[in-house]
C-alpha cells in the first residue's frame, strides 16, 4: 500500500517488559513523527526525525522511551520497563518534508497489564 | 506550549444539515492549519488544510475558514451524511514541524 504502515496493530505486554513498535513511512517522505494518543484525547507529540536525524525528542515522557530511524526510512519506537501508564495508541506520521501535510498510520494499541 | 481550544466537544446534527467546529489558538506565528477525521480504530486522516495566506478553502462539502486577527479557524461540513460521523481534530504546527492537536469533536449524524 501507499500509506504509512505500523506494526503490530495490537500489543499486550506485562508491566516491566520491553516493547518495540515499528513504522514504515510513505516512500520518499523525509520527515517522520511519533505521537501518543490516550483514550478520548488528541494525539500528543513524542519525537521527530528528518531522515535519520532525530531533531526533536522533547515529547518523550521518560528515558524509558527511545526512538531510532537508522537508515532514514523505517523507524522503531522502543519502550523499556513498561508501566501501566504507557498504555495508549502510538501513532506514526510522515510528511514529504517539514511543514508539509502529515499522513498518519492506523497506530499500535499498546496495553500494559 | 501552544494552547488550542476546540468547540464543541460533541455535536449531533440531522442528516443533510450543516456542522461547524471551531478552534482558537494563541501563537500568532502559526501559518498552517490542518483538520483531521478519526474513525474508531483508525489513525487520523487529513481531510483539509489551510495556509495563512488565504481566508477560506473548499473541497466539495468541506470548507475551512481562517481568521488570523481573531486567531481562530473553523471546519464547515455541509449536506452531512452518516459517514461523516467521527471524531474531528484541528491542529497546527504553531512555529514547529510537530503538530499540536485540539481536544477533538465527536460528530454524530442522525439519519
Amino acid at each position: 500500500g501507499a500509506g504509512v504502515s505500523q506494526s503490530p496493530r495490537y500489543k499486550v505486554a506485562k508491566r516491566g517488559q520491553d516493547v518495540a513498535l515499528r513504522c514504515d513511512p510513505i516512500s520518499g517522505h523525509v520527515s517522520l513523527f511519533w505521537y501518543q494518543q490516550a483514550l478520548g484525547q488528541g494525539p500528543e507529540f513524542l519525537t521527530y526525525f528528518q531522515n535519520e536525524a532525530q531533531l526533536d525528542k522533547s515529547g518523550l515522557p521518560s528515558d524509558r522511551f527511545f526512538a531510532e530511524r537508522p537508515e532514514g526510512s523505517v523507524s522503531t519506537l522502543k519502550i523499556q520497563r513498561t508501566q501501566q501508564e504507557d498504555s495508549a495508541v502510538y501513532l506514526c506520521a510522515s510528511s514529504l518534508m517539514g511543514n508539509q501535510p502529515q499522513h498518519f498510520g492506523d497506530g499500535t494499541r499498546l496495553s500494559i497489564l | 506550549g501552544e494552547n488550542v481550544e476546540q468547540h464543541p466537544s460533541t455535536l449531533s446534527v440531522q442528516e443533510g444539515d450543516s456542522a461547524v467546529i471551531k478552534c482558537t489558538y494563541s501563537d500568532s506565528a502559526s501559518n498552517y492549519f490542518p483538520w483531521y477525521k478519526q474513525e474508531l480504530g483508525k489513525g487520523p486522516q487529513l481531510i483539509i488544510d489551510i495556509r495563512s495566506n488565504v481566508g477560506e478553502k473548499k473541497d466539495q462539502r468541506i470548507a475551512v475558514t481562517l481568521n488570523k486577527t481573531a486567531k481562530h479557524f473553523s471546519l464547515h461540513i455541509t449536506e452531512t451524511q452518516p459517514e461523516d460521523s467521527a471524531v474531528y481534530f484541528c491542529a497546527g504546527p504553531f512555529g514547529n514541524e510537530k503538530l499540536t492537536f485540539g481536544t477533538g469533536t465527536r460528530l454524530t449524524i442522525i439519519p
